[in-house]
């Protein structure tokens, strides 16, 4: 079985400043991990993507995420907020043993805050 | 440009109606999900489909019901027996079920469904 818990249902940053949103995960197997954005009213655009390659992964918008095993963590970061990163960030876990897209977990997102 | 449409944005109904939500792509993927979304909730998953004519059950399948008729339309019906029909309704796509990695997701912009 798999899990995705993110820690924060609400981030709030001022713009400028870094962003970290925390996600940890479990599965019985070697995962797959994403982060999804999702602007109000629209669909979930993706983010970034890590399965064993290289543990830091670079995303599109300057964003990035560390896989950690040790910590079971897939935190996103962003040196410098900007007012467009306001959105709802969804961090999935895929285990191999499926693969597909039936066998993601999604968790249940976190709220990005931007301060002027 | 390709992508995904979903169509209404909006969709009011009375309770014991069925509805349908249409969803189209023209991005030559075979594989095609229907997510429902609630607030703080996540996605979950309602059914999805790999292949024309061929459609499975997610973990919400219960009071909808699918059709794969042809490539690039896969609607969703809300059925009089779903208990709970007001919801964010997202269709998604991926060239197939294989890797999540390989194949990812691709969102429309969803359909906001309230039923009165």
């Amino acid at each position: 079985a798999q899990s995705v818990t993110q820690l924060d249902s609400h981030v709030s940053v001022s713009e400028g400043t870094p962003v970290l949103l925390r996600c940890n995960y479990s599965s019985s197997y070697s995962p797959s991990l994403f982060w999804y954005v999702q602007h109000p009213n629209k669909g979930l655009q993706l983010l970034l993507k890590y399965t064993s390659a290289a543990t830091l992964v670079k995303g599109i918008n300057g964003f990035e995420a560390e896989f950690k095993k040790s910590e079971t963590s897939f935190h996103l970061t962003k040196p410098s907020a900007h007012m467009s990163d306001a959105a709802e960030y969804f961090c999935v876990v895929s285990d191999s043993s499926g693969g597909g897209a039936d066998g993601l977990t999604f968790g249940k997102g976190t709220h990005l805050i931007i301060q002027p | 440009d390709g992508g995904i449409t979903q169509s209404p944005k909006y969709l009011f109904r009375k309770e014991g109606q069925n509805v349908t939500l249409s969803c189209e792509q023209n991005l030559n993927h075979d594989a095609m999900y229907w997510y429902r979304q609630d607030p703080g909730q996540g996605l979950r998953l309602i059914y999805y489909s790999q292949i024309v004519n061929d459609f499975q059950k997610g973990d919400i399948a219960e009071g909808y019901s699918v059709s794969r008729e042809k490539k690039e339309s896969f609607p969703l019906t809300v059925t009089s027996a779903q208990k709970n029909p007001t919801a964010f309704y997202l269709c998604a796509s991926s060239i197939d079920l294989g890797s999540s990695y390989n194949s990812p997701l691709y969102f429309g912009n969803g359909t906001r469904l309230t039923v009165t």
